[in-house]
């Protein structure tokens, strides 16, 4: 069964830098985009970007552009975001999506807490 | 970008009640590549509704979409006490996708 796994909850310092992996199982990994989407405490779903799977090509959407860095490493079907310049703005729980063209994020993973604070 | 408009915010209803969530886009979607997500307390959002209409693999028949271009709705027809949590629209017929605000529903 297809399954998204992140890792676990960072605690960063502003200006300091985190990364958050997803490793994905049960699927050809590279036949599909991950995406990645952001939801700060009690608020809405913020979609930040994606990554082609099979040619490594990223897109960022404008308000990430310059922070965001989204990666894979397809021998082991994991797919990275790398978030630079902490502010307290980016507490937020950090999601993976499966995604392709045409069709919905159809698994996500089970979120990642990542907490900025002094 | 376009941009998506849950209403309402919040929605109180009784289970057994009929709910109508609507979400409207500044302009059209493609394909009519519309979705529904439900999102409980500290869980991932899980598709309920693609395509705007087509219920997604496990989803009970009682909930259903409708609409086109760029007014949709969610329908619950017989809420069950575990429907009452935070539903968001997406829209992913164009890049970037966008999610709306979501519409909390809860019980009465």
């Amino acid at each position: 069964q297809v399954q998204l796994v992140q890792s676990g909850a960072e605690v960063q310092k502003p200006g300091a830098s985190v990364r958050v992996s997803c490793k994905a199982s049960g699927y050809t990994f590279v036949d599909y985009f991950m995406q990645w989407i952001r939801q700060a405490p009690g608020q809405g779903l913020e979609f930040m970007g994606w990554i082609n799977l099979r040619s490594g090509d990223p897109g960022y959407t404008q308000k990430f552009q310059g922070r965001v860095t989204m990666t894979r490493d397809t021998s082991i079907s994991t797919a990275y975001l790398d978030l630079s310049r902490l502010e307290s703005g980016d507490t937020a729980v950090y999601f993976c999506a499966r995604a392709a063209i045409g069709h919905p994020n159809d698994f996500w993973g089970q979120g990642t807490l990542v907490t900025v604070s002094s | 970008e376009i941009a998506l408009t849950q209403s309402p915010d919040t929605l109180s209803l009784s289970p057994g009640e009929r709910a109508a969530l609507s979400c409207r886009a500044s302009q059209s979607v493609n394909n009519n590549y519309l979705a529904w997500y439900q999102q409980g307390p500290g869980q991932a959002p899980r598709l309920v509704i693609y395509g705007a209409s087509s219920r997604a693999t496990g989803i009970p028949d009682r909930f259903s979409g409708s609409g086109s271009g760029t007014d949709f709705t969610l329908t619950i027809s017989r809420l069950e006490p575990e429907d009452f949590t935070v539903y968001y629209c997406q829209q992913y017929g164009s890049a970037p996708r966008t999610f709306g605000q979501g519409t909390k529903l809860e019980i009465k």
